[in-house]
Formats: structure tokens, sequence, C-alpha cells
């Protein structure tokens, strides 16, 4: 069981909009944490997609988006593509357990 | 290119220790915070330890902690994460990785092999 509660599965025709929601609580998303997201395909180690909730780094594409309201945070993909089937987690910190923790992944499908 | 880099993994019974180290190419791991994360076959990311640049922080998550250590040695630059008394269920691959401004995992390692089994 996961400290932040992630959608095991989404899925979406090429060109729609998906969303992974990521629900934590008071001692980490409620407590002001920032949230990460990284995006894993089967094999291979896991690549950072969105930082401090909303920044993309260098090289990924623009149709990513973080967004955060506590004590929850949201990926968006618009305009979804076949390269985007992939496993995706969100991240956060947590005071009470003084460490990080992690969502327990989204499976996305490109349908 | 800058690469975290992990090495020795491998198969110990349960009740043995291993090592595993972790190095920087192209870039200084002193420099950074570092974490470990691992991920049993099949399953998600599970945070183990972090050490801070300077090791006055170092934090541990709850099914290692008493088991696992983590340290730093700044003559080889790396960082080591000692597992000892493991269990089948610390079985996984083990990824370091460097820290980012605002606490992300901005590089990841391709990750350490370990298996518990008799």
């Amino acid at each position: 069981q996961s400290v932040l509660t992630q959608p095991p599965s989404v899925s979406g025709a090429p060109g729609q909009r998906v969303t992974i929601s990521c629900t934590g609580g008071t001692s980490n998303i409620g407590a002001g944490y920032d949230v990460h997201w990284y995006q894993q395909f089967p094999g291979r180690a896991p690549k950072l997609l969105i930082y401090v909730n909303t920044l993309r780094p260098a090289g990924v594409p623009a149709r990513f988006s973080g967004s955060t309201s506590a004590p929850s945070a949201t990926l968006a993909i618009t305009g979804l593509q076949a390269e985007d089937a992939a496993t995706y987690y969100c991240q956060s910190f947590d005071k009470g357990l003084m460490g990080w923790v992690f969502g327990g992944g989204t499976e996305v499908t490109v349908l | 290119e800058e690469e975290v880099v992990e090495s020795g993994g491998g198969t110990v019974q349960p009740g043995g220790s291993l090592r595993l180290s972790c190095s920087a190419s192209e870039f200084i791991l002193r420099s950074y915070e570092v974490t470990w994360v691992r991920q049993a076959p099949g399953k998600g990311l599970e945070w183990v330890a972090y050490i801070s640049r300077g090791d006055n922080n170092i934090f541990y998550a709850d099914s290692v902690r008493g088991r696992f250590t983590i340290s730093r040695d700044a003559d080889s630059d790396s960082v080591f994460l000692d597992l000892t008394n493991l269990r089948p269920e610390d079985s996984g691959f083990y990824f370091c990785g460097r820290l980012g401004g605002g606490g992300p995992i901005e590089s990841w390692g391709q990750g350490a092999l370990v298996t518990v089994s008799s």
C-alpha cells in the first residue's frame, strides 16, 4: 500500500488528453512538499518528467504538464502519442516517515 | 554525457551481505545529494536511503533501517549502500540517483540487480 495513491492504469486514443492523479495526505503533499513525476519503460531506469510540481526538464515535450491542489497532484498528457505508453510515478517527501514516498505507478495505454 | 553508474549487485543467501557502489561519469558526485531507490520485479518504486552532500543528513526507509547503511568516500567520489541481513523481499533492482534543485531525482543509474535466494 503506497503512501501516495495513483490509479493502476489509464488509457486513451492518440491525440486525446489523459490525466493521472496522485493523492497524498497532510504529511506529504498536503503539507506543501513538492511533487515530482517520472516516466519508466519496461526494463529501463525511470526518467524525470516533471519536477517541483509544474516544471519540465530540458527535452521533455510540452504535452506533459503537472499541477497540484493539495493534498493531490495531477500529471496531464495532452495530445497522447503512441510513444507515451509507459508507467508513470509520482514522488514527494513525507514528514511523518522522514523520507521520500512514491505512488504505486500508473500504466498508460495508448489505444 | 553525465551518467550515474551502479555496481556490486549479485546473488546472496538470506542473511547475507552485499555492497553496492555508485559513481559518476563526467561530473563530481560529492557535489550532489544522492539517494537509492529499489524496484522488485514487476513492482513499483520504493525509496531506500538518502545522503546529503556533507554526510550530515542521512535518512532510511523503515523497511531497511538498521540493516542498510549509506555512506560516501571522498577519495573515490563514490556513494555506497551496504546491505546486511538480507531478506528475499530485498530482491530487485537498486537504482542510484543524483538529486537536483528542489529535490527530484534528476539522473538515474541503470540499476544493480540484487537477488536474495537460498
